[in-house]
């Protein structure tokens, strides 16, 4: 089956800095990637659609400015979390379609984010 | 928007019995139904989906119905052991587009 990677899987930063989690896909070309934020105990919450070549779509009370998306290239999204704060701490998701004919989404192995 | 019900939040079985997770959603328009498997601090894995003109589909142990008309989908496992336990997650989705996520079951086996 298709990889989708994650770098870092785990980051610690402190109050206020900024940190860049990027998610890959190894084996395809992916035109979007989504980005999910998963709280302890909780369910996956969709954040963002990632683009390749155009904006990223936002979740209602998702703060664009705070999250950025870059859909670099077709095999690269990465998501900066601007000054971040304790409450930014959270396991992030991507996954990625193979391609717009397909059902079945690829997801990464997610990044664990600590804000102290 | 589609809004995806799932319950029990919380399921414990003995092992070698049967386990049901069941699962609702509202947007009729929705036609891929995957179930998801989490174990801590690892990603969701795909355990089996069903798209909306099957009704049923099975693979070894873990098999998922899907009734359209009540749009409601259920993924049962049977035979279940130790390594069975972990969150499941049932989602909903358009071919390609965005996934909504149930809540989740935490599913324990008993030895």
């Amino acid at each position: 089956g298709a990889v989708v990677s994650q770098h870092p899987s785990w980051v610690i930063c402190k109050s206020g800095t900024s940190v860049k989690i990027e998610c890959r896909s190894l084996d395809f070309q992916a035109t979007t990637m989504f980005w999910y934020r998963q709280f302890p105990k909780q369910s996956l919450m969709l954040m963002a659609t990632s683009n390749e070549g155009s904006k990223a779509t936002y979740e209602q009370g998702v703060e664009k400015d705070k999250f950025l998306i870059n859909h670099a290239s077709l095999t690269l999204s990465t998501l900066t979390v601007t000054s971040a704060h304790p409450e930014d701490s959270s396991f992030y998701i991507c996954s990625a379609p193979r391609d717009t004919r397909t059902y079945e989404q690829y997801f990464g192995p997610g990044t664990r984010l600590t804000v102290t | 928007g589609e809004n995806v019900e799932q319950h029990p939040s919380t399921l414990s079985v003995q092992e070698g019995d049967s386990a049901v997770i069941k699962c609702t959603y509202s947007d009729s328009a929705s036609n891929y139904f995957p179930w998801y498997k989490q174990e801590l601090g690892k990603g969701p894995q795909l355990i089996i989906d069903i798209r909306s003109n099957v009704g049923e589909k099975k693979d070894q142990r873990i098999a998922v119905t899907l009734n359209k008309t009540a749009k409601h989908f259920s993924l049962h496992i049977t035979e279940t052991q130790p390594e069975d336990s972990a969150v499941y997650f049932c989602a909903a989705s358009k071919r390609a587009q965005k996934l909504v996520f149930g809540q989740g079951t935490r599913l324990t086996i008993n030895p």
